[in-house]
């Protein structure tokens, strides 16, 4: 069964650190595309990336990038030199073919950023 | 100039009572979804609609009714509110499953 799994529930680090964020996803298809979103205290949900699974290049946008590994079903995130507005939840998310664009989000990674 | 708008923000009501919220979206996608964050920040689906047409509906309780008069709108009404509806919804919409959902700002649903 489809599921994604976010490990780390909750995540503190002091500004300028890196941080990275664990992604594990389950899927029985070959054609599915993976999400991050950020919600941050306001409670909005912004996406932030989306990766398809035949497409396993790292991406990297800024301070934020993302290593896809089909091997290991994993989707990390990794923010270098965090600062104190990356406070947010992290939500990690998996659409497959088929399924009229749901999202299985995972549990969501509460990270903290403290000056 | 807001992508996907939601209405009501906030929504205090009793138990038994009926409640709509509605949202639309400006971006021309085909796709709508209704999503529900619980206390514990799980987002989990509700409904989704591509062309005014239900696709999705993750056996959610017959009080929870979706209608789609266009595209561009999602209302969702839940009849016989209970405590346990007490969370935040969010309306979404995308181009079509391959692509990312924009999100609405969420209604913050609280029932007493």
């Amino acid at each position: 069964a489809q599921k994604v799994t976010q490990a780390q529930t909750e995540i503190s680090v002091v500004e300028k650190e890196d941080v990275t964020l664990d992604c594990v996803y389950e899927t029985r298809d070959t054609t599915y595309y993976l999400f991050w979103y950020k919600q941050p205290p306001s409670g909005e949900l912004v996406f932030l990336i989306r990766r398809n699974s035949f497409d396993e290049q790292n991406e990297i946008s800024g301070r934020y990038s993302w290593n896809f590994q089909k091997s290991t079903s994993s989707f990390n995130f990794t923010i270098t030199a965090s600062q104190v507005v990356d406070s947010a939840v992290y939500f990690c998310a998996l659409s497959e073919e088929g399924q009229g664009g749901k999202l299985i989000f995972g549990q969501g990674t509460e990270l903290s950023v403290k000056p | 100039d807001t992508a996907v708008s939601q209405t009501p923000k906030y929504l205090v009501t009793q138990m038994g009572n009926d409640k709509s919220i509605k949202c639309e979206q400006n971006l021309g996608h085909d796709t709508m979804y209704w999503y529900k964050q619980d206390s514990k920040k799980f987002l989990k689906i509700m409904f989704s609609y591509n062309n005014k047409e239900l696709i999705i509906n993750e056996t959610v309780p017959n009080r929870f009714s979706p209608k789609s008069p266009d595209k561009a709108h999602l209302n969702l009404h839940i009849n016989s509110l209970e405590l346990g509806d007490s969370a935040v919804y969010f309306c979404a919409s995308s181009q079509d499953w391959t692509y990312e959902q924009y999100f609405g700002p969420g209604t913050r649903l609280t029932v007493t």
